[in-house]
C-alpha cells in the first residue's frame, strides 16, 4: 500500500486554467505539507497543516488554495494557472507536533503549463 | 531553522565507503539532524535522524560530534543506485515544519 499518494502524477493544461491536485496519507499522521520543486531542483514548502488546521504558509500568491477536508487528506487547487506553476508538486505527511518531524513523501505531480 | 552548507556534487565508484559532510553552525539545541535521499522522479525519503553522537541503521550511519555543528552521513559500500541527491536538514519542528531544504548533494557513483 502507498503511505502517500498523489492525483495526478502528469498535469499538463493551458494558462488561466484552474486546476487541482490532490493528495492522501494512510499513516495516521496529523501533519500534512505541500512543497514545489522547480526545474533547478530546489524543495520550498508551500503549506502545511496539522489536524486539518493551515500552520504554515509561505509566500505563495493566493491563486494556491490548500483544503484539508480531514486529516487523510490535503488537497491543492491552483486557480488561474501561469507558466511559472511549471514544477513537481509533492505532498508528504508527519506525525506529531514536535520534535523530529520526520516526513513521508508522495511520488510528486508534474505540472506543466503551456 | 539553521542553515546547512553541504558539497554540491561528488562522484564515487561501486564498492567504495562515502561520507558527505554538512555544516550547522547555528544549530539550536533542541535542532535535530535529518538526512534525506531523491531518486530523480521521486520524492525525497528519509535515510537517517539523530541528535548527537552516532546513530546506525540499515541504511546509513550519521555522526554528530559534540559541538553539534556538523555532521556526516555515510554510506558502506555504494552501489550504482546510490546516485541520487543527499539532503540534509536541521531543525526543531516544535510548533511548525516549516521544512527548509536546500540544494542538497548531487552523489553519482560509477561502475
Amino acid at each position: 500500500d502507498t503511505a502517500v499518494s498523489q492525483t495526478p502524477k502528469y498535469l499538463v493544461t493551458q494558462m488561466g486554467n484552474d486546476k487541482s491536485i490532490k493528495c492522501e496519507q494512510n499513516l495516521g499522521h496529523d501533519t500534512m505539507y505541500w512543497y514545489k520543486q522547480d526545474s533547478k531542483k530546489f524543495l520550498k514548502i508551500m503549506f502545511s497543516y496539522n489536524n486539518k488546521e493551515l500552520i504554515i504558509n509561505e509566500t505563495v500568491p493566493n491563486r494556491f488554495s490548500p483544503k484539508s477536508p480531514d486529516k487523510a487528506h490535503l488537497n491543492l487547487h491552483i486557480n488561474s494557472l501561469e507558466l511559472g506553476d511549471s514544477a513537481v508538486y509533492f505532498c508528504a505527511s508527519s506525525q506529531g507536533a514536535s520534535g523530529s518531524g520526520t516526513q513521508y513523501f508522495g511520488p510528486g505531480t508534474r505540472l506543466l503549463v503551456l | 531553522l539553521a542553515k546547512t552548507t553541504q558539497p554540491i556534487s561528488m562522484d564515487s565508484y561501486e564498492g567504495q565507503e562515502v561520507n558527505i559532510t554538512c555544516s550547522h553552525n547555528n544549530i539550536a539545541t533542541n535542532d535535530y539532524i535529518t538526512w534525506y535521499q531523491q531518486f530523480p522522479s521521486q520524492g525525497p525519503r528519509f535515510i537517517i535522524q539523530g541528535y548527537k553522537t552516532k546513530v546506525t541503521n540499515e541504511v546509513a550511519s550519521l555522526f554528530i560530534p559534540a559541538d553539534r555543528k556538523s555532521s556526516t552521513l555515510s554510506l558502506p559500500r555504494v552501489s550504482l543506485s546510490d546516485t541520487a541527491v543527499y539532503y540534509c536538514l536541521v531543525g526543531d519542528w516544535t510548533g511548525g515544519f516549516k521544512t527548509i531544504f536546500g540544494a542538497g548533494t548531487r552523489l553519482f557513483v560509477k561502475a
